[in-house]
C-alpha cells in the first residue's frame, strides 16, 4: 500500500485551463503538505496542513487553492494555468514531532506541464 | 533568507568511495532538525538521516552519517562505500521549533557515482 499517493503522476494542458491534483495518505499522520520542485530543483512549500486547518500559506498566486476534506485528504486546484506553473508538485505527510523525527513523506510527484 | 545553504556543484565520486555533502543552515531557534533526502533520477524523495538540535551524538543509519557541528552550524552528510545506486540529487532540510512544522530545504547537491 502506497503511503502517500497523488494523482495523476503527469498532466499536460493549455495556458488558461483550470486542474487538480489529489493527494492522500494512509499513515495516520495529521500534517499535509504542497511542495512545488521547479526546473532547477528547488523545493519549495506551498501550503500546509495541520488536522484540516490551513497552517503555512506561503506566498502563492490566488490561483492555487488547497482543500482538505479531511486529515487523510489534501487537494491542489489551480485556476488559470501559466507557462510559470509548469515544475514537479510534492504532496508530502508528517506527524507532529513530540518525541519522534517527524520527517516528511512524499508522494510520488505530479509533473505539470503548462503548453 | 536562505536558511539551508548547499553549495557544492555537482560531484562525481568513485564507486567504494566516501564522500562528505555540505549542508549549512541558519536559525535562532533553540530547537530544531535537521534532515537529508536522496532524489534519484526517478524523481521520488527518500528520507535518508535525522539529527535533533540536541542529540549528543551525530545520527548514523547504514552507510550514512551526519556530521553536526552544532556551533559552525553545519550538518555534513557522509555516504561510505558509495554504491552506484547512491548517485543522485540530495537534499538537506531543516523544521524549527517555531517553523509551523514546514522542512526548508537546501538548492541539493547532485553526485554521480562512477564506476
Amino acid at each position: 500500500d502506497t503511503a502517500v499517493s497523488q494523482t495523476p503522476k503527469y498532466l499536460v494542458t493549455q495556458m488558461g485551463n483550470d486542474k487538480s491534483i489529489k493527494c492522500e495518505q494512509n499513515l495516520g499522520h495529521d500534517t499535509m503538505y504542497w511542495y512545488k520542485q521547479d526546473s532547477k530543483k528547488f523545493l519549495k512549500i506551498m501550503f500546509s496542513y495541520n488536522n484540516k486547518e490551513l497552517i503555512i500559506n506561503e506566498t502563492v498566486p490566488n490561483r492555487f487553492s488547497p482543500k482538505s476534506p479531511d486529515k487523510a485528504h489534501l487537494n491542489l486546484h489551480i485556476n488559470s494555468l501559466e507557462l510559470g506553473d509548469s515544475a514537479v508538485y510534492f504532496c508530502a505527510s508528517s506527524q507532529t514531532p513530540s518525541g519522534g523525527t517527524g520527517e516528511l513523506f512524499f508522494g510520488e510527484g505530479s509533473r505539470l506541464t503548462v503548453l | 533568507a536562505q536558511k539551508i545553504t548547499q553549495t557544492q556543484p555537482g560531484m562525481f565520486v568513485q564507486e567504494k568511495e566516501a564522500v562528505t555533502l555540505d549542508c549549512t543552515y541558519d536559525t535562532s531557534d533553540p530547537s530544531y532538525g535537521l534532515f537529508w533526502y536522496k532524489q534519484p533520477s526517478s524523481g521520488e524523495m527518500i528520507f535518508l538521516i535525522y539529527q535533533g538540535s540536541y542529540d549528543q551524538q551525530n545520527a548514523t543509519e547504514g552507510r550514512y552519517s551526519l556530521n553536526f557541528q552544532k556551533a559552525r552550524k553545519s550538518a555534513n552528510l557522509v555516504i561510505s562505500a558509495s554504491q552506484l545506486g547512491d548517485s543522485a540529487m540530495y537534499f538537506c532540510a531543516m523544521r524549527e521549533l517555531y517553523g509551523n512544522n514546514r522542512l526548508a530545504f537546501g538548492k541539493g547537491n547532485q553526485v554521480v557515482v562512477i564506476p
